[in-house]
Parts: C-alpha cells; sequence; structure tokens
C-alpha cells in the first residue's frame, strides 16, 4: 500500500516568511510525528500525535513552530516567521498506535531553506 | 552533551568488508535500541530494534548493546554496495516510560561501499 506522503518535496522561502509542510500518513495509522534533520545533526524530534490524545509538543524549538493534526489523519507543520537556521529536512513518520515499541514509517521528507 | 552520540563518519569500505557502526548513549534507564538507514534522499528505514542488553542477527546484520558501558553496535557482514547508506542508531528515549513515539537518534554515520 502506499507509504507515509509529504508534501512539497523542496520549498525555498524568504527569511520571515510562514511556510505550511504537510503529511499525509499510512492509511489507518493512528500516531504521527515529525522530526527536523538538520546537516550533522541527525534527527530531532518535534511533535508526537497519539489518537485523540493531546499531542507532546516538548521537542518544538520555539512558538514559531505549531502543528495541528486533522480528522486524526493528515497533519501540518507551520513554521511563523522563518529563520535561516529553519533550514532543514522535516522528516513526517506514522505508526499504528496500537501500543508498546512500534515501527515508526517515514516520508522521504520536506526540504526547507530559508534564504 | 547529546544523549545519542554517533561518530558521522564518513566511513569507506571495499566491498566484503564488516563494517562495524557504533554508538554511545547516556541515559542507562533506556530500554529499546534501534537502527535505522537512510538512503540518499530518502526517509530512515527500520533495519532492526534490541530490548535491553544482548545480540540481534538478521541475515547479514548483527546489533549488539551493551547496557554495562552503554555501547550500541551494528556489525555488517559481507557489506555490498547497496548498503551505502547513512545509519542512524536510535533509542526510544522515555526511559521506560508510556510515551514510546519519541525516538532519540544519534548523528547518523554515512558509509560507502566501493565495489
Amino acid at each position: 500500500g502506499a507509504g507515509v506522503s509529504q508534501s512539497p518535496s523542496n520549498k525555498v522561502t524568504e527569511k520571515g516568511k510562514d511556510v505550511e509542510l504537510r503529511c499525509d500518513p499510512i492509511s489507518g495509522h493512528t500516531a504521527l510525528y515529525w522530526y527536523r534533520q538538520s546537516l550533522g545533526q541527525g534527527l530531532e524530534f518535534l511533535i508526537y500525535f497519539q489518537g485523540n490524545s493531546a499531542p507532546d509538543k516538548s521537542g518544538l524549538p520555539s512558538d514559531r513552530f505549531s502543528a495541528e493534526r486533522t480528522g486524526g489523519s493528515v497533519s501540518t507543520l507551520t513554521i511563523q516567521r522563518t529563520q535561516q537556521e529553519d533550514s532543514a529536512v522535516y522528516l513526517c513518520a506514522s505508526s499504528p498506535g496500537t501500543g508498546g515499541l512500534e515501527t515508526q514509517y517515514f516520508g522521504p521528507g520536506t526540504r526547507l531553506l530559508v534564504l | 552533551q547529546k544523549e545519542v552520540e554517533q561518530d558521522p563518519g564518513p566511513l569507506s569500505v571495499p566491498e566484503g568488508a564488516i563494517v562495524s557502526l557504533n554508538c554511545t548513549y547516556s541515559n542507562s534507564a533506556f530500554q529499546y535500541f534501534m537502527w535505522y538507514r537512510q538512503y540518499s534522499r530518502k526517509g530512515p528505514e527500520l533495519l532492526m530494534y534490541t530490548y535491553s542488553s544482548g545480540n540481534k542477527e538478521d541475515g547479514r546484520f548483527t546489533a549488539q548493546v551493551d547496557k554495562s558501558s552503554k555501547y550500541i553496535s551494528l556489525f555488517i557482514r559481507d557489506s555490498q554496495p547497496s548498503d551505502s547508506a547513512t545509519y542512524l542508531c536510535a533509542t526510544d528515549g522515555n526511559a521506560g516510560g508510556t510515551s514510546y513515539g519519541k525516538l532519540t537518534f544519534g548523528q547518523g554515520t554515512i558509509l560507502t561501499v566501493h565495489p
């Protein structure tokens, strides 16, 4: 079946502009995660959604970052007033959400460049 | 200090070599340890995971955890050019709690296997 999809694949924006990144998880997966991958920094956890529970936002680096998940499926990560240090690959993952340690299935990422 | 440390390499080996990839972690409460493989411009995919200390083998891959020294290893036998990728170690990052979604990754090691 279809995997996790993300759009856009690439995004170039000017400093100060807002951007929205979209994630479509695998159908039926109730858990959804956002990570950021910067050069030489590995993957950094941003936010975690599980069903209807309140999301774990503990990884969001500043209040310029927010995410929502509508209808328990598609998620949007919004970065307001982008800064150059926000340039990175933003990865989304999903998992079944049935409990315990689950395999997270990653999308291909959105490459964000802030000029 | 990062919770999970990994030498970013790059590591270059000839085809057929045994590859050893390593990580260290700081929190002795971590219980699950994972290795992800990431091809260029793709999302990471889970290779294998282990729980607590010990070895786990899957074909040419062996994952090893030594909790006494907080050391994680991945060995690749008879390496192939198709193994060329970035390898990321990860832990569940929740120190045995209930929020299994929050993974903590190392920086990733870039591996090239040349024919």
